[in-house]
């Protein structure tokens, strides 16, 4: 079981550039989610899905893009690179009904 | 505002001491609320799990209390050891029929062990 997997772990974007983040879970959960972390902050929602063909808005969702044709996949698509999109970025993953999320290592990404 | 307020917002401590973490939050309704450890490089992974009528929970040197009447809840860390190095997360559920609502996150407590 790898659990939540993520590609890649770094990537140094430039502005107007574009990007997907992915992301892929082998625990069977519907829930997926995608944050971002900014240094000194909590955790961001920016997508989430309850299920495959499902997704919706979160907290920060503009520049962002997401798409969940699986269970197991949720890949999150940055157009239009803009410096205020240099974070970490985190895919989580959780089964219905149940509160736990199960995080990824997580794809630090700057925009110069 | 953020509704989970976490301090101290780092601290270095000496191996073998003890230290506790304290979390406030605003959230309503409450559903749980769980302590991530984050290693540097890593994401989070659950250390405890409470809900509304659990006063407190232990894992392994790691025991989380739970004042939900005051909405405070501290993570207490025994006999520190270089490992325990890393950012304690809190995480507040709310019982919301949105999902994105449920899970409201502090900021992190960066814990600094020396040897």
């Amino acid at each position: 079981n790898a659990g939540v997997t993520q590609t890649p772990k770094f990537r140094i974007l430039k502005i107007g550039q574009s990007m997907t983040l992915q992301c892929t879970q082998d625990m069977n959960h519907n829930y997926m989610y995608w944050y971002r972390q900014d240094p000194g902050m909590g955790l961001k929602l920016i997508y989430y899905s309850v299920g495959a063909g499902i997704t919706d808005k979160g907290e920060v969702p503009n520049g962002y893009n997401v798409s969940r044709s699986t269970t197991e996949d949720f890949p999150l698509r940055l157009e239009l690179a803009a410096p205020s999109q240099t974070s970490v970025y985190f895919c989580a993953s959780g089964g219905l009904g149940v509160n736990e999320q199960f995080f990824g290592p997580g794809t630090r990404l700057t925009v110069l | 505002k953020n509704q989970v307020e976490q301090s101290p917002q780092s601290l270095i401590i000496l191996e073998g001491k003890n230290c506790t973490l304290q979390c406030n939050y605003t959230v309503s309704p409450f559903s749980n609320l769980r302590w991530y450890k984050q290693d540097t490089g890593r994401g989070p992974v659950s250390l405890t799990i409470m809900t509304f009528s659990e006063n407190t929970k232990s894992n392994g040197r790691y025991t989380a209390t739970l004042d939900a009447d005051t909405k405070q809840s501290s993570l207490h860390i025994t006999a520190s050891q270089l490992s325990d190095s890393a950012s304690y997360i809190c995480v507040v559920s709310a019982r919301a029929t949105d999902s994105w609502g449920k899970f409201q996150f502090g900021a992190g407590t960066q814990v600094v062990v020396t040897p």
